[in-house]
């Protein structure tokens, strides 16, 4: 049973405009959430964090939003960049850590445009 | 501050061989979890170490194993390698829980033949 779920395998973005990757979870234990970026070749990286006491956390061009009685989190990239063109993994964790660390969402393949 | 390096970068083994992955946490992590990365499952956790510790396990059969050192450093160990296994394993480091931010290494690419 897939608990975090990122429904999208690919988007498709111009350059310039708003990327917006989603991202579901199903276990109402989650209360805190990231998101991961990762390059071919590379490990994934640290983007941005949203704790469950939060709706919205700005960091640059990145916003993370939660909707929790949706069970809902998305991440908003803008503008999109040539650079931001990469999987972007969501994680969600629950306040023990758990029996399962970090639960992640299969990736969402991001494709920026010129 | 140097991140989380992992060695070997790449490895091919056979089926029914056995495997040991390493791992350097950034100075100063204790906490060090295994990942491992398939196309078809995405990141998938296999345990956490702290203080030498197993802290977390996430469902894997027991051919998978791990340990940490002294020095935070850690290893995990696949048994009986099965051509499913094949996968790009990551570690993640972090200050002391996973709830903090994973730096992740480059991760080891097994190729199970």
């Amino acid at each position: 049973d897939q608990q975090v779920k990122q429904n999208s395998p690919s988007l498709s973005v111009q350059e310039g405009r708003i990327s917006i990757l989603n991202c579901d979870y199903t276990n109402s234990m989650f209360d805190y959430f990231l998101w991961y970026k990762k390059y071919p070749a590379e490990g994934p990286t640290f983007l941005i964090s949203i704790s469950s006491i939060k709706d919205k956390n700005e960091d640059g061009r990145f916003t993370v939003f939660l909707n929790k009685s949706a069970k809902h989190l998305s991440l908003h990239i803008v503008p999109s960049q040539p650079g931001d063109s990469a999987v972007y993994f969501c994680a969600a964790s629950d306040p023990g850590g758990g029996a399962d660390g970090l639960t992640f969402g299969k990736g969402t393949h991001l494709i920026i445009q010129p | 501050k140097a991140g989380v390096t992992q060695t070997p970068r790449y490895l091919i083994k056979t089926r029914g061989q056995q495997v040991t992955l390493s791992c350097s946490p950034i100075s100063g992590h204790r906490s060090v979890s295994w990942y491992q990365q398939t196309p078809g499952q995405g990141l998938q956790f296999l345990f956490e170490y702290f203080s030498e510790t197993q802290r977390n396990k996430g469902n894997f059969p027991g051919r998978f194993s791990g340990r940490q050192f002294s020095n935070s450093r850690s290893e995990m160990n696949v048994s009986t390698l099965e051509l499913g296994d094949s996968a790009l394993y990551l570690c993640a480091s972090s200050l002391a829980h996973t709830n903090n931010e994973q730096f992740f290494g480059p991760g080891t690419r097994l190729t199970v033949l």
